[in-house]
């Protein structure tokens, strides 16, 4: 079965430091993607990120970063010169086909992130 | 890229009753989903479904409880019956996938309190 670790649960910083929110998953599978997502306070889910299992490239996308580690099963993300607009919640994903074809997203548990003005 | 609309966005709703929660989809999908995401926790598949079959419902989630309609293949229904307040929980709407497209696409949610 699929599983996805977000350890931290909330991580407090203040503005222009960089943060790093960690990712640990665990799945059978040798294909299957992963996803980064925020929910600001309105509640809607912010596609961030996807990521296939055979692309171990780091990718940076302006102050966000993400690191994925095939050999220690983690896609960890950075944002660097955090900014007051990047409180949320962060949620790491994990995609495997399922019977059928069928694609479910394992969530994990989320990482709330305060950034302090 | 897809964009989903969910009714209502929000309702408070007594125990016992029941309410049926709208997905509209801007383009044609094969699947879509269903999310829970219960106060202050994570999102958890309710069911997937595929137009002109049955839903496929995860564990821990049942057809009595969540009944499912996909008429057409740009809607679907999610009714919770019999509600009470631990059904109370932001329930998403989502269609894509990472195998059919770029990301999986959310609609904005539909915030249920049960009293």
């Amino acid at each position: 079965a699929q599983k996805v670790t977000q350890a931290q649960t909330e991580i407090s910083v203040v503005e222009k430091e960089d943060v790093t929110l960690d990712c640990v998953y665990e799945t059978r599978d040798t294909t299957y993607y992963l996803f980064w997502y925020k929910q600001p306070p309105s509640g809607e889910l912010v596609f961030l990120i996807r990521r296939n299992s055979f692309d171990e490239q780091n990718e940076i996308s302006g102050r966000y970063s993400w690191n994925f580690q095939k050999s220690t099963s983690s896609f960890n993300f950075t944002i660097t010169a955090s900014q007051v607009v990047d409180s949320a919640v962060y949620f790491c994903a994990l995609s495997e086909r399922g019977h059928f074809g069928n694609e479910k997203l394992t969530f994990g548990t989320g990482t709330r992130l305060t950034i302090i003005p | 890229s897809a964009v989903i609309s969910q009714k209502p966005s929000r309702d408070i709703c007594q125990r016992g009753t029941s309410l049926t929660i709208q997905c509209q989809v801007d383009s044609q999908v094969t699947m879509m989903f269903w999310y829970r995401q219960q106060p202050g926790q994570s999102l958890t598949l309710i069911a997937t479904a595929n137009q002109g079959s049955e839903a496929t419902y995860e564990s821990g989630f049942v057809i009595d409880k969540f009944p499912i309609s996909r008429p057409n293949l740009t809607f679907s229904t999610l009714t919770v019956s019999n509600m009470s307040p631990e059904d109370s929980s932001i329930y998403l709407c989502s269609v894509g996938g990472a195998w059919s497209y770029n990301e999986q696409f959310f609609g904005p949610g539909t915030r249920l309190t049960v009293l």
